[in-house]
Formats: C-alpha cells, sequence, structure tokens
C-alpha cells in the first residue's frame, strides 16, 4: 500500500530555470494539497487540488507559481524562473474528502 | 483566515518524564485539529488529531485535549522516550480542508 510519493527528492536548478515537482497521491485519495517549508520555519499551505480542478490557490505567490492535477498522471507544481527564496522543502499531502491528511517525503528544491 | 499559534518553540526533557505542546486558533469554524511529528530530513507524520466534537482522544502515550471556548488545544506526551526528539507541529483546519500550521516546537529528550 504506497503512501504518497513524490519526485524528484532532491532539485538543483540555476536562478531563471523552472522547476517541475511531481506528487502522486496515495491510492484512492482524491485530494491534494502543496506546502512550502522554509528552513527552520513551519508548513504554509500553498495550493488545493482536485482532479483537473483548483480548489483553493490560495497560498499561492501570484506569478511564477502554478499547480495542476490532471485527470491521469500525478500532480505536478510548477515554478517557472526561479530566484534563490524559493529555495525550500516542497511536500504534497493527499486525503480522502475532508479527512486526514497524509504527506509525502518532499522536494527539496536548491537554487543556487 | 486561520492563525495558529504554538507554545513553546524549544522543550528539553528527561526521558521518562511528561511534555506538553500548547497551540491556540483564531477561527471558531475551525473543527479539525490534527498534530504532526517532523524529525530532520523527513516528512511531516500525523500522530494524533481531534475534531471539535470531542474533548479529549488518547493514544497510549499520547493524547490531545480540545477547549473550544478558550480556542486551544494541547498534546501531552507521557513516558518521553528519546525516539519522541523531533519538531511537532499543531494544525487547525475548517470547511477550507487547508491546514493552517503553528510554527513548530523543538522536543529533545535527554538521557
Amino acid at each position: 500500500n504506497a503512501g504518497v510519493m513524490q519526485n524528484p527528492r532532491h532539485l538543483v536548478r540555476r536562478r531563471g530555470q523552472e522547476a517541475r515537482l511531481r506528487c502522486s497521491p496515495m491510492k484512492g485519495h482524491s485530494h491534494v494539497y502543496w506546502y512550502r517549508q522554509l528552513p527552520e520555519e513551519g508548513l504554509k499551505f500553498m495550493v488545493y487540488l482536485q482532479k483537473e480542478n483548483i480548489i483553493d490557490e490560495s497560498g499561492m505567490p501570484k506569478e511564477r507559481f502554478s499547480a495542476e492535477f490532471p485527470k491521469e498522471g500525478p500532480s505536478i507544481l510548477r515554478i517557472q524562473q526561479v530566484v534563490r527564496g524559493d529555495s525550500a522543502a516542497y511536500f504534497c499531502a493527499s486525503s480522502h474528502p475532508y479527512n486526514e491528511q497524509f504527506f509525502g517525503p518532499g522536494t527539496r528544491l536548491t537554487v543556487l | 483566515g486561520e492563525n495558529v499559534e504554538q507554545h513553546p518553540s524549544t522543550l528539553s526533557v528527561q526521558e521518562g518524564d511528561s511534555a506538553v505542546i500548547k497551540c491556540t486558533y483564531s477561527d471558531s469554524a475551525s473543527n479539525y485539529f490534527p498534530w504532526y511529528k517532523q524529525e530532520l530530513g523527513k516528512r511531516p507524520q500525523l500522530i494524533i488529531d481531534i475534531r471539535s466534537n470531542v474533548g479529549e482522544k488518547k493514544d497510549q502515550r499520547i493524547a490531545v485535549t480540545l477547549n473550544k471556548t478558550a480556542k486551544h488545544f494541547s498534546l501531552h506526551i507521557t513516558e518521553t522516550q528519546p525516539e519522541d526528539s523531533a519538531v511537532y507541529f499543531c494544525a487547525a483546519t475548517g470547511t477550507a480542508s487547508k491546514l493552517t500550521f503553528g510554527t513548530g516546537t523543538r522536543l529533545q529528550v535527554t538521557l
């Protein structure tokens, strides 16, 4: 019974490049959430998606960040033109509706 | 929106002692309060949760209490062990489903 999967686990990008982070939810889960964790800080909500729908993107920066959860395949968090301040751990979580959220292992993004 | 405050930021206890971490929330509509444990470099792991129709919940050495009137909830760990050392996060959510996290408590259990 695989848990939430994320890849890559580590990603290094130079300033100005694009970063694509992938998340496969637990089997049977239809809700995906993305959170960002800066070093030595807590987790901050970014976006909440269901299949083919963005439900809540109130935590997403207005520019350069986008997310999708297509009908087939993993959820993707995309960061365009990365800057040093984007360096963080990005966690996704999945759940049944209104139930416990289970987290993936995270993608640690480093921007050089 | 919801705001969650968590105290203390660091907590050091001796093995076998109890540890208590406290959180307050601002949105009276919040009705679900999970606690996560995060070891260094690892994912947050759900250790216990409580819903607003319950005042207390216990799972072996871990218990959580909720006071809806005062809008605060607490995590209690009894008979602490070295493997309890980690960062603990409280969180709150309502119908919006997104979790609002506290700032974390670094618990160190010393021998």
